[in-house]
């Protein structure tokens, strides 16, 4: 079965320093990846995501995620952090193989402070 | 403009009162699902449709019921709410029977008393 991890519950980073949030996944192929942000009271909306080609991929708001292989990692980052960029991150794992449920991490609480 | 919309927002109720929370895309996907979060455990997903009349069971369906008699509505029933049901639910849509972007409603905040 296919998992995904974040290892960093809490991030604490100050506003314009840069950032980067972890997420390890398992599969025995390359599925489609996620990065999704919540911010508070709000559903989740995408970032970015990988299917496939160019390992870098540039999303919204600044933010871009390098998509590892051997490592089996997709970390998200930003050069340079906002107040706003405050909000809970999601990786995430499309559904693969024979099932058709998404996967996603437990998420990332970024804390911005000024 | 494109968008998963739910009802209600926030919800009180009491231990075994029925609900229903609506959802509805416009979207045009034949893939819908509902998921709860949980602080620490992330999304967990409840039911999946793949088309209309067409539902399966996700990673927590117990004490959940869906139906998708249309294409765009895919309500999620709580027959007998139960305080552990108190969460935040959201509902998603999207193309490629799971695998690509889900598209998120803002979410139902329920507590159950």
């Amino acid at each position: 079965a296919q998992s995904v991890t974040q290892p960093d519950i809490h991030i604490t980073v100050s506003e314009g320093a840069s950032l980067e949030l972890r997420c390890n996944y398992s599969y025995g192929a390359t599925p489609y990846l996620f990065w999704y942000v919540q911010s508070p009271g709000q559903g989740l909306q995408l970032l970015l995501k990988y299917f496939s080609g160019d390992t870098l991929v540039q999303g919204i708001k600044g933010f871009e995620a390098e998509f590892k292989r051997s490592q089996s990692s997709f970390n998200l980052r930003k050069p340079s952090v906002h107040w706003s960029d405050a909000a809970e991150y999601f990786c995430a794992v499309g559904a693969t193989g024979g099932s058709y449920i998404p996967t996603f991490g437990r998420g990332t609480s970024l804390i911005v402070h000024p | 403009e494109a968008q998963v919309t739910q009802n209600p927002r926030y919800l009180i109720t009491v231990t075994g009162k029925k609900l229903t929370v609506t959802c509805s895309q416009n979207m045009n996907h034949e893939y819908m699902s509902w998921y709860r979060q949980d602080p620490g455990l992330g999304l967990r997903q409840i039911y999946y449709s793949m088309n209309v009349e067409v539902t399966d069971k996700g990673d927590v369906p117990e004490g959940y019921k869906v139906s998708r008699k249309e294409k765009r509505n895919f309500p999620l029933i709580l027959e007998s709410p139960s305080p552990n049901q108190t969460s935040l639910y959201f509902c998603a849509s999207g193309p490629g029977q799971g695998r690509e972007t889900q598209y998120f409603g803002p979410g139902t905040r329920l507590l159950v008393l």
